[in-house]
């Protein structure tokens, strides 16, 4: 089955203690982007991956970090996570980004710093 | 600045009603723009996809329409059904070599269907 996978699905954690959430997809998508979700702001773009070693920010890549090692890994790394961070973060992936190509999002993962 | 601007924030409707969202952009330069539906706790799905040259797009009872000269897009659902009850999100992306890859969303409809 496609899918995109998303570990942990909860995660709460301590300020300053460093994480990673991790993303798989099995489409063997080129394009692959982290979000963030919080109340009244909607869906903001973290970072994305166009393709194996090319990631770029978003508009709040602020606190993240992410690798492209593997085109159907891309994990989101916090290096000193924060109570602002609390949020629910989707991963995305699709076969490109112009053009008509669909994007497909993971689960979520809900993770609380305190 | 890319900005999506969504309305309403929000609307009630009968069952079987139809209803229309409205999603104004300015992103530029304009590469595609996508309506997905998300049910609460859940990623988005995606319902619409529409590049430049489309004006209208539809998927079973969702009609997406494109005016890329105002940068206005509508959805249209007909026939409402309880099932569709969630955040309706408009997302418009970019493209061009400093652009390509970014998407912004708006902040979505929440749409509530009542029997």
């Amino acid at each position: 089955e496609a899918q995109v996978t998303q570990n942990p699905r909860y995660l709460i954690t301590v300020t300053g203690k460093k994480l990673t959430v991790t993303c798989s997809q099995n489409m063997n998508h080129e394009y692959m982007s982290w979000y963030r979700q919080d109340p009244g702001l909607g869906l903001r773009q973290i970072y994305y991956s166009m393709n194996v070693e090319v990631t770029d920010k978003g508009d709040v890549p602020e606190g993240y970090k992410v690798s492209r090692k593997e085109k159907r890994n891309f994990p989101l790394i916090l290096e000193s996570p924060s109570p602002n961070q609390t949020s629910l973060y989707f991963c995305a992936s699709s076969n490109g980004q112009g053009g008509s190509y669909e994007q497909y999002f993971g689960p979520g993962t809900r993770l609380t710093v305190t | 600045k890319n900005q999506v601007e969504q309305s309403p924030q929000s609307l009630i409707i009968l069952e079987g009603k139809n209803c229309t969202l409205q999603c104004n952009y300015t992103v530029s330069p304009f590469s595609n723009l996508r309506w997905y539906k998300q049910d609460t706790g859940r990623g988005p799905v995606s319902l619409t996809i529409m590049t430049f040259s489309e004006n209208t797009k539809s998927n079973g009872r969702y009609t997406a329409t494109l005016d890329a000269d105002t940068k206005q897009s509508s959805l249209h659902i007909t026939a409402s059904q309880l099932s569709d009850s969630a955040s309706y999100i408009c997302v418009v992306s970019a493209k061009g070599n400093t652009n390509a890859g970014k998407s912004t969303f708006g902040d979505g409809t929440t749409l509530t269907v009542k029997p």
